[in-house]
């Protein structure tokens, strides 16, 4: 059971919009800035957002990031087969101790 | 170019120990903190543990903790991670991180490791 919250699976269509949920709590996204990576089939998290809503260099403007509350969303436009992959959010979480939450992961299909 | 190498994953039987090490190269290594995030088979991300660049700050997760200990060597550009009292549960690929969660986020290569009988 993952502190984080996110959709198992997402779907939508090449050149459509899709967005994926990240829900948590005051003692975590509430507080703190939230990352989102994206997971190739066998290859390593790649960092797409940090610190909420920037994203590090080389990651297109198509991925953007926002938070409102407690919950956090990762938008991605102009949806490519190349996107279809995991993503996964996560934050600091203080509540207990420091330690760094994930959301479980949401599939994206690109039909 | 920026290089994490992980290393020193393997087969081990419940109970026993492992250490894992992350060799960088490519950028200051002493400047950066350091995280180790695992995956099991199959599995969603989880985070293990937090090392400040110079060592004195130290998180675990409450999974690894008393278990698993972080530490890093800024002079040989090396990261480790002593597991011991190893569970099926902790089989996994087990990478490195740089600047985890920041613009500078790298990643290692992984290494698996499996923890049977």
């Amino acid at each position: 059971q993952s502190v984080l919250t996110q959709p198992p699976s997402v779907s939508a269509a090449p050149g459509q919009k899709v967005t994926i949920s990240c829900s948590g709590s005051s003692s975590n996204i509430g507080n703190n800035y939230v990352a989102w990576y994206q997971q190739l089939p066998g290859t390593a998290p790649k960092l797409l957002i940090y610190d909420t809503d920037k994203r590090p260099s080389g990651i297109p403007a198509r991925f953007s990031g926002s938070k409102s509350g407690t919950s956090a969303t990762l938008a991605i436009t102009g949806l490519q087969t190349g996107d279809e992959a995991d993503y996964y959010c996560g934050t600091w979480d203080t509540s207990l101790s420091v330690v760094w939450v994930f959301g479980g992961g949401t599939k994206l299909t690109v039909l | 170019q920026v290089q994490l190498v992980d290393s020193g994953g393997g087969l081990v039987k419940p109970g026993g120990s492992l250490r894992l090490s992350c060799v960088a190269s490519g950028f200051i290594f002493s400047d950066y903190y350091m995280t180790w995030i695992r995956q099991a088979p199959g599995q969603g991300l989880d985070w293990l543990s937090y090392i400040s660049s110079t060592g004195d700050t130290i998180h675990y997760s409450d999974s690894v903790r008393g278990r698993f200990s972080v530490s890093r060597d800024n002079a040989k550009n090396s990261l480790f991670l002593q597991m011991d009292s190893l569970r099926a549960e902790d089989t996994a690929v087990y990478y490195c991180v740089r600047d985890f969660g920041g613009s500078e986020a790298f990643w290692g290569q992984g290494t698996v490791v499996t923890v049977s009988s």
